[in-house]
């Protein structure tokens, strides 16, 4: 399984974007990238998922570098209720598998 | 329907009793995943169902165990628990096949033992 790692905590103000980024080294050929916010005392809820190059939803964009070593989340003009615990995960396609959740980034958001 | 539902919502329990934990999804997911999670800590993976059967049991103690009774169902029986073991607990699925990875959770059971 391939380990992740991204900063531990983050601050930010209302109205600006906020790019997290994860390392993940040792990702494996048929391993997806996605991203999962919390907040406290709630389950996880997806945000994203990519494989290479870009992607972008409703929420959130997804940057990930030709090597796949690194993947960035960029969150566009954050507000107050964005502050929450941002968790990178690499997952395989296969339903069985496990989901490992690393360390998380602690987001602030202030006014 | 995109929910998964979790109940009890809040469980307090004494060290010599036995209570159940409950998960329902309706999305036809075939994995469902158990997993602990502790204040300020990540969500720990417990044990892993694919197809109804277990597949991953990441060390469990036995004082946890898991059941999928069908495959819109699981459960967490508890007996024998201690105060360490108080904690969220919190029940995903996912779907199998396909290149979608997203894993819906539900809200978490609030575990308290005494």
């Amino acid at each position: 399984l391939a380990k992740t790692t991204q900063p531990i905590s983050m601050d930010s103000y209302e109205g600006q974007e906020v790019n997290i980024t994860c390392s993940h080294n040792n990702i494996a050929t048929n391993d997806y990238i996605t991203w999962y916010q919390q907040f406290p005392s709630q389950g996880p809820r997806f945000i994203i998922q990519g494989y290479k190059t870009k992607v972008t939803n409703e929420v959130a964009s997804l940057f990930i570098p030709a090597d796949r070593k690194s993947s960035t989340l960029s969150l566009p003009r954050v507000s107050l209720s964005d502050t929450a615990v941002y968790y990178c995960l690499v997952v395989k396609k296969s339903s069985g598998d496990k989901l490992t959740f690393g360390t998380g980034t602690r987001l602030a958001v202030r006014p | 329907d995109t929910e998964v539902t979790q109940t009890p919502k809040h469980l307090v329990m004494g060290m010599t009793n036995k209570k159940s934990l409950k998960c329902e999804q309706h999305m036809g997911h075939r994995a469902m995943y158990w997993y602990k999670q502790k204040a300020k800590k990540p969500p720990e993976l417990m044990f892993v169902y694919s197809y109804e059967k277990l597949s991953i049991n990441e060390s469990v103690p036995s004082r946890f165990s898991p059941e999928c009774p069908n495959s819109s169902l699981l459960n967490l029986h508890l007996h024998a628990l201690q105060p360490e073991d108080s904690a969220l607990y919190l029940c995903a699925s996912r779907r199998t096949g396909g290149e979608n990875t997203e894993a819906f959770f539900g809200q978490g059971t609030r575990l308290t033992v005494v």
